[in-house]
């Protein structure tokens, strides 16, 4: 079975300072990566998504994260975070076996950004 | 362009009581799916449905039934809510293929007591 861990909970930082958001996963097959963001009141939108070839990915707003196979970690991270990037951060799997939607999500990091 | 549409927004049970989660997408994605979300739990799938008339239980399918007539809808059915269901609901729709991204509706807030 496959599982995600995010190991923090929540992240306070100050803007303009880098971050990371730490995820492992454990599978026994090939998996799918993704990261979700939640901002408050809303649903889950897509950040960026991992699937094959380069293992850096990276989303339009300046996120980046890496697949570590070795590691089996995806790990997001940004240089510089605004107040507007406050909000809460889901990793995903899917199995490679998957045809799509059955996502397995971690716990969500709460990502606060203060002045 | 509405996407994901979920309704009510918030709803308050007492224990016992039924009600039906209404969740509509105008995408023309073949998968749903319901997911509840409870602190520090992350998200969990409840049901999840692959075209119209076949659904399948996700990880969680007790106290919650689901029906899948249309493309376009795929309502959640609590029998009989208890204090345990409190939370907050998300359906979600993509098309069923590994590279398509799961498109979600701004959620319910569910109360029972």
């Amino acid at each position: 079975a496959q599982s995600v861990t995010q190991l923090d909970s929540q992240v306070p930082v100050f803007e303009e300072a880098p971050v990371e958001l730490r995820c492992n996963y454990s599978s026994s097959v090939s998996v799918y990566l993704f990261w979700y963001v939640q901002y408050p009141n809303q649903g889950l939108q897509l950040l960026l998504k991992y699937l094959s070839g380069s293992t850096l990915v990276e989303s339009i707003n300046g996120f980046e994260a890496e697949f570590n196979k070795s590691q089996t970690s995806f790990h997001l991270r940004k240089p510089s975070v605004h107040i507007s990037d406050t909000a809460e951060y889901f990793c995903a799997v899917s199995p490679d076996y998957n045809q799509g939607g059955k996502l397995i999500f971690g716990q969500g990091t709460e990502l606060s950004v203060k002045p | 362009n509405a996407g994901v549409t979920q309704t009510p927004k918030f709803q308050v049970l007492k224990t016992g009581q039924s009600m039906t989660l209404q969740c509509a997408q105008d995408m023309n994605h073949e998968y749903m799916s319901w997911y509840r979300q409870d602190p520090g739990m992350g998200l969990r799938l409840i049901h999840y449905s692959v075209g119209a008339g076949i659904t399948d239980q996700g990880e969680v399918p007790n106290g919650y039934n689901v029906s899948r007539s249309t493309t376009e809808d795929f309502p959640l059915r609590l029998l009989s809510a208890a204090p345990s269901q409190t939370s907050v609901y998300f359906c979600a729709s993509g098309a069923y293929s590994y590279n398509s991204p799961l498109h979600f509706g701004n959620g319910t807030r569910l109360t029972v007591t």
